[in-house]
C-alpha cells in the first residue's frame, strides 16, 4: 500500500481558495488518487479521483503531478462548510470496490 | 434514496455486553464495509463483503463478527464487547468511484 503525507492542518480565508497537498511517492502505477473529507462528526464523504490527467468536478479539481508522486486538491472558493480533515487516498484500479486506507489526513479550518 | 443507513446513533454498553449495528443500504450496491474511527484518527477496516454471501476480514477484524444479510444489509455483532472497542463506526458500500458512508454510530463500552 502507497503512503501518505500530509500537511496535519492548514487555514484559509473564506472564499479564497485552497490547495492542499499530498506527497505519494510510493504510489503504484495502477493505484488512482482518491480525495476524501470528513465533515466534524459526520461520515467521510468522497470528493474526487484521478489517475494521470487534472480532473474537475462540482465540489473541487484535483491536479496531478506528471510524475503522479503528488497531487493537490484544490478548492476553489473555500466556504465555511469546506471545514473538514481531507484525505488522499491512492487505490488500486483493479479493486474500485476495495477497501480505502486511511491516513491522517489534513484538518482544514476556514476563517470567515 | 435514504443512502446509507445506520442503527443506532448512540449506544452503551458494559464490559462483555452483545450487540448488533445495523447497516443498510438502498443504492443496490455490490459491496459494503465496517470502519471503525477511534479519536483523532484515520478509519480503519474491520470487515467487508464483495458481494451478497460473501465476507473478508479487513485491518481490525478481532473481537468482531459480520453478516451480510442481504444484498441491502451488512451487519457487526459485538460478542463480548471490550473497553477498547469504543468508536464510531461507520458502515460504506460502493461500486465505485466512492464509497458512500453511512452517519456512523458512536459506541461506548464502559
Amino acid at each position: 500500500d502507497a503512503k501518505t503525507t500530509q500537511p496535519n492542518s492548514m487555514e484559509s480565508n473564506e472564499e479564497e481558495p485552497v490547495h492542499l497537498p499530498c506527497n505519494h511517492s510510493t504510489i503504484s502505477g495502477t493505484d488512482y488518487i482518491h480525495w476524501y473529507r470528513q465533515l466534524p462528526s459526520q461520515g467521510p464523504e468522497y470528493v474526487i479521483h484521478g489517475l494521470t490527467s487534472n480532473v474537475n468536478n462540482r465540489m473541487a479539481s484535483l491536479a496531478i503531478a506528471e510524475d503522479r508522486k503528488s497531487s493537490t486538491l484544490i478548492l476553489h472558493r473555500a466556504t465555511l462548510r469546506d471545514a473538514a480533515v481531507y484525505y488522499c487516498i491512492p487505490h488500486p484500479i483493479y479493486n474500485q470496490g476495495g477497501k480505502l486506507i486511511f491516513g491522517q489526513g489534513t484538518e482544514l479550518s476556514v476563517k470567515p | 434514496n435514504a443512502g446509507v443507513t445506520q442503527t443506532p446513533k448512540f449506544q452503551v454498553l458494559k464490559t462483555g455486553q452483545s450487540m448488533t449495528l445495523q447497516c443498510a443500504q438502498d443504492m443496490n450496491h455490490n459491496s459494503m464495509y465496517w470502519y471503525r474511527q477511534d479519536p483523532g484518527m484515520g478509519l480503519r477496516l474491520i470487515y467487508y463483503s464483495a458481494s451478497e454471501g460473501t465476507t473478508d476480514k479487513g485491518e481490525v477484524p478481532n473481537g468482531y463478527n459480520v453478516s451480510r444479510l442481504n444484498k441491502r444489509e451488512f451487519s457487526l455483532r459485538l460478542e463480548s464487547a471490550a473497553p477498547s472497542q469504543t468508536s464510531v463506526y461507520f458502515c460504506a458500500s460502493s461500486p465505485p468511484p466512492g464509497q458512500y458512508f453511512g452517519p456512523g454510530t458512536r459506541l461506548t463500552v464502559t
